[in-house]
């Protein structure tokens, strides 16, 4: 069966400093990985999607970026962080030719 | 422009009642339409998914309803549970589309009260 892990649970960090979000997905070879946005009783945004190992595509830009360092590793990050950052992070991952996503229990982040 | 619209966006249901979650949507390449169910703190997990060949899905107590030439469809949770309560995302896309372009609605507060 296939697992999802998303690090840190949460964290509360400073306007200005970095941050760094993430993801293992572990069960699934090469599955298509994404990065979502949810502000706190608001809808999904989608952020990054990525189909294979150092690929990587930006969908809305919010000051963050999105690494694919490993097959099953997704990394979110910045070098400054801004008080509209704050919000749940959930990784997600689907198969190639399936719709269905399959999400991860979130990063909560608070900007102070 | 809202691609997939939700109503209402709270819902407050007895126990045992039927609760009833509205989606809309715009874009008639649409054809794989998925319901979240998320609870606080936890991310959406999969509840019911419907394709537009279909005008109805079943699953227990989850039952969806599509309306093709009108661009709607519906949730109807039966015999409601106080656990139940949570928000549910209604979503769309179209089959096969890369990158997963599934659009979610803003979401459906239910809570049910005992």
């Amino acid at each position: 069966a296939q697992t999802i892990h998303q690090w840190p649970v949460a964290e509360i960090k400073a306007v200005g400093s970095p941050l760094s979000l993430g993801c293992t997905i572990k069960g699934k070879s090469s599955p298509n990985l994404y990065w979502y946005w949810q502000a706190t009783g608001g809808t999904l945004q989608q952020l990054f999607y990525s189909i294979t190992v150092g690929q990587v595509e930006s969908v809305v830009q919010l000051n963050l970026s999105a690494s694919r360092p490993k097959d099953d590793q997704f990394i979110l990050s910045t070098e400054k962080l801004l008080l509209s950052h704050s919000g749940f992070y959930l990784c997600a991952w689907n198969r190639d030719s399936g719709n269905t996503l399959y999400f991860g229990e979130g990063s909560r982040l608070i900007v102070v | 422009q809202q691609q997939v619209r939700q109503s209402p966006q709270s819902l407050t249901v007895w126990e045992g009642e039927t609760a009833i979650l509205n989606c809309s949507y715009e874009n008639s390449a649409f054809d794989y339409f998925p319901w979240y169910q998320q609870f606080p703190g936890e991310g959406p997990a999969l509840l019911i998914s419907i394709l537009s060949v279909s005008d109805k899905k079943e699953d227990g107590r989850f039952t969806i309803f599509f309306n093709k030439r009108e661009k709607k469809l519906s949730l109807h949770i039966a015999d409601s549970q106080p656990g139940d309560s949570a928000t549910y995302f209604c979503a769309a896309s179209a089959v096969g589309s890369s990158g997963n372009k599934l659009i979610f609605g803003i979401g459906t507060l239910l809570s049910v009260k005992p």
